[in-house]
């Protein structure tokens, strides 16, 4: 089983302050993936990695910034934190051949508060 | 410019009935498309998918119609169970050695199987 995991599950940040969400998966898979879900606005793109040290904007990257230092590890960085930043994070991962096809499977979730 | 789109925000079936749930596409290159339930405080689990060779998958109680033409898919659910109640998904991909494989999604349906 592919196995993603968000090290934080609950996060409470103040306005202002780097905020750190860290992401591992176990499978080895090329690509990872930073999505934020709000209601109504399904889930966004912020960025995504296609291998080791590449990166990529998505849909909404403005306020955020990424790392991949190492294949299993993509983490997201808030580098000041606005209340408009109060949202679920999803990390996602996915191997690129052909065979496993474009499915991504996603972490729990991080839900991140910003006050 | 939202690629994906789900018109329906929330579904309500009652149990044994048939669930159908709709998604829209605009953009022609896309070529896999992938349907994703979600509970709450959890992260989204690949359910069903069906590449663009193809106008129908089936797994279980779960089928994915494909009309290419119309650029709309569809999810079935029958019979419809209490346990299916959750939000769905739909995303959509380019071909996987492409920039545009990142997957898109569509807003969400909350679908409630009432017993």
């Amino acid at each position: 089983d592919v196995k993603v995991t968000q090290s934080s599950r609950y996060l409470v940040k103040r306005t202002g302050e780097k905020v750190f969400l860290e992401c591992v998966q176990d499978m080895d898979h090329e690509n990872m993936f930073w999505y934020r879900q709000d209601p109504g606005l399904g889930l966004r793109l912020i960025y995504f990695s296609y291998d080791v040290k590449m990166k990529e904007k998505g849909d909404i990257p403005e306020g955020y910034s990424v790392s991949r230092e190492k294949k299993e590890r993509f983490s997201l960085i808030l580098e000041s934190a606005s209340t408009n930043q109060t949202s679920m994070y999803l990390c996602a991962s996915r191997r690129t051949t052909r065979r496993s096809g474009n499915t991504i499977y996603f972490g729990e979730g991080s839900w991140l508060t910003v006050v | 410019d939202q690629q994906v789109k789900q018109n329906s925000p929330s579904l309500s079936v009652q149990e044994g009935r048939i669930s159908i749930l709709n998604c829209d596409y605009t953009n022609s290159m896309f070529d896999y498309f992938l349907w994703y339930k979600k509970y709450p405080a959890e992260g989204p689990t690949f359910l069903i998918s069906i590449s663009s060779i193809k106008d129908k998958n089936e797994d279980g109680r779960f089928t994915v119609f494909l009309n290419k033409s119309a650029k709309h898919l569809s999810l079935h659910i029958v019979p419809s169970q209490p346990g299916d109640s959750a939000v769905y998904f739909c995303a959509a991909s380019g071909p996987l050695e492409t920039s545009g494989s990142r997957l898109t999604f569509g807003e969400g349906t909350q679908l409630t199987v009432n017993p």
